[in-house]
């Protein structure tokens, strides 16, 4: 079975802080990987999507970057945050960009 | 840009009731539509999908598609408090991947 791990679960930083956040996919090969983020009572805003290692496509530019070093991972970050960096941010998976899509558990992000 | 729009907003329904949800593509290229569920401060969950026109049913949800209007539409029958949640529309194309919608905030009051 297939399980999508994030961290951390939860972040408070600071306005101008570096941010990372990580997400592992176990039990499924080369898929798909996508982040998003989710305004508080907002709709999700898809930011980035993979489809190989080392490959990642922006969406949205919102002074984010993401990389994939693995396979099975997806790294999102940033040099300096801002305090619309505050949200939801979530990780999923697909087979494919015509499948469903998985996500994970998420990490709620508040800056300061 | 795809635009997909959903109504309405929120809807507040009685324990045993139906909630109806509804959802439109801007774009005549959609591919698909998904429905997903999402509880509070949970990530969302995908509830059923629909490629073809017509109609299909899992248990207490029935999902519409009429492609010719790009438009869908959620029922949910027998509405437990448990169905309150932020319901999301997402539509396909290959163009531009999965766009989400505001979402339909349904609650159900016992």
């Amino acid at each position: 079975a297939q399980t999508i791990h994030q961290w951390p679960v939860a972040e408070i930083k600071a306005v101008g802080s570096p941010l990372s956040l990580g997400c592992t996919i176990k039990g499924k090969s080369s898929p798909n990987l996508y982040w998003y983020w989710q305004a508080t009572g907002g709709t999700l805003q898809q930011l980035f999507y993979s489809i190989t290692v080392g490959q990642v496509e922006s969406v949205v530019q919102l002074n984010l970057s993401a990389s994939r070093p693995k396979d099975d991972q997806f790294i999102l970050s940033t040099e300096k945050l801002l305090l619309s960096h505050s949200g939801f941010y979530l990780c999923a998976w697909s087979l494919g960009g015509s499948y469903e899509q998985y996500f994970g558990p998420g990490t709620r992000l508040t800056v300061l | 840009q795809q635009k997909v729009q959903q109504s309405p907003e929120s809807l507040i329904v009685p324990e045993g009731g139906m909630a109806s949800l509804n959802c439109t593509s801007s774009d005549r290229n959609v591919d698909y539509f998904w429905w997903y569920r999402q509880h509070s401060g949970k990530s969302p969950k995908m509830l059923m999908s629909i490629f073809s026109n017509g109609e299909k049913e899992e248990g207490r949800f029935t999902v519409h598609l009429n492609k010719a209007s790009l438009h869908t539409s959620l029922h949910i029958r027998d509405s437990q408090p448990s169905d309150s949640a932020l319901y999301l529309c997402a539509a396909y194309n290959y163009a531009q991947g999965l766009t989400f919608g505001l979402g339909t905030r349904v609650s159900v009051f016992p």
